[in-house]
């Protein structure tokens, strides 16, 4: 059973295409995330939801737009992609009780801009 | 801002031999702590948390991490290497009493273990 899905694993594009990443829980969690993790492989935040609400946007361009359509799908849809936009995007979640909850990743996307 | 530092991009030891990853904090209130573990194209697993409590905390695969409120770290350490140990080890704060909840990593640091 998988606790955190992502789909697609791979997904190669061309510079200008939209494209979007699903992810879905099967925790019964009620905060989900979406993690950058860089070249380098340096993790960065991006956005975060609770029950369905955005509660943390990273100085992220407008181009990425979350949408949450229940506590256990955050979807992350990408407009205009550019070349900078390559990396491994790691969906995760956790239970919101407390900031000691340990996060439970998916296996990332790995985007690839051509 | 929340800032952690990893000390060492990587770190080579032998198979057998101790295990030793560095992390250090920067807040001035300890934050929540976690170490994660990532192996090659697959996503971040939880290694182990300190909350609160023993300073002393104990994961899976034999790891164990102590919190020294007093250097800002929480180390990372197996006493015995495996091959099966090579991945990359991040290192993660959570800020306490904010309601923030996104984790602050480290820029990593990858394990290589010789035969």
């Amino acid at each position: 059973d998988t606790a955190v899905s992502q789909t697609p694993k791979y997904l190669v594009t061309q510079m200008g295409n939209d494209k979007s990443i699903k992810c879905e829980q099967n925790l019964g969690h009620d905060t989900m995330y979406w993690y950058k993790q860089d070249s380098k492989k340096f993790l960065k935040i991006m956005f975060s939801y609770n029950n369905k609400e955005l509660i943390i946007n990273e100085t992220v361009p407008n181009r990425f737009s979350p949408k949450s359509p229940d506590k256990a799908h955050l979807n992350l849809h990408i407009n205009s992609l550019e070349l900078g936009d390559s990396a491994v995007y790691f969906c995760a979640s956790s239970q919101a009780s407390h900031e000691n909850q340990p996060q439970h990743f998916g296996d990332g996307t790995r985007l690839s801009i051509l | 801002a929340q800032s952690v530092t990893q000390l060492g991009s990587h770190v080579s030891v032998s198979e057998g031999a101790l295990v030793l990853l560095r992390c250090n904090y920067s807040s001035s209130v300890p934050p929540y702590l976690f170490w994660y573990v990532q192996y090659p194209n697959q996503g971040l697993q939880l290694l182990l948390k300190y909350t609160t409590g023993a300073t002393l905390v104990k994961g899976i695969n034999g790891f164990e991490a102590e919190f020294k409120k007093s250097e800002t770290s929480f180390h990372l350490t197996k006493p015995s290497a495996h091959m099966s140990d090579a991945a990359e080890y991040f290192c993660a704060v959570s800020d306490r009493d904010t309601g923030r909840r996104a984790l602050t990593f480290g820029s990593g640091t990858r394990l290589q273990v010789q035969p």
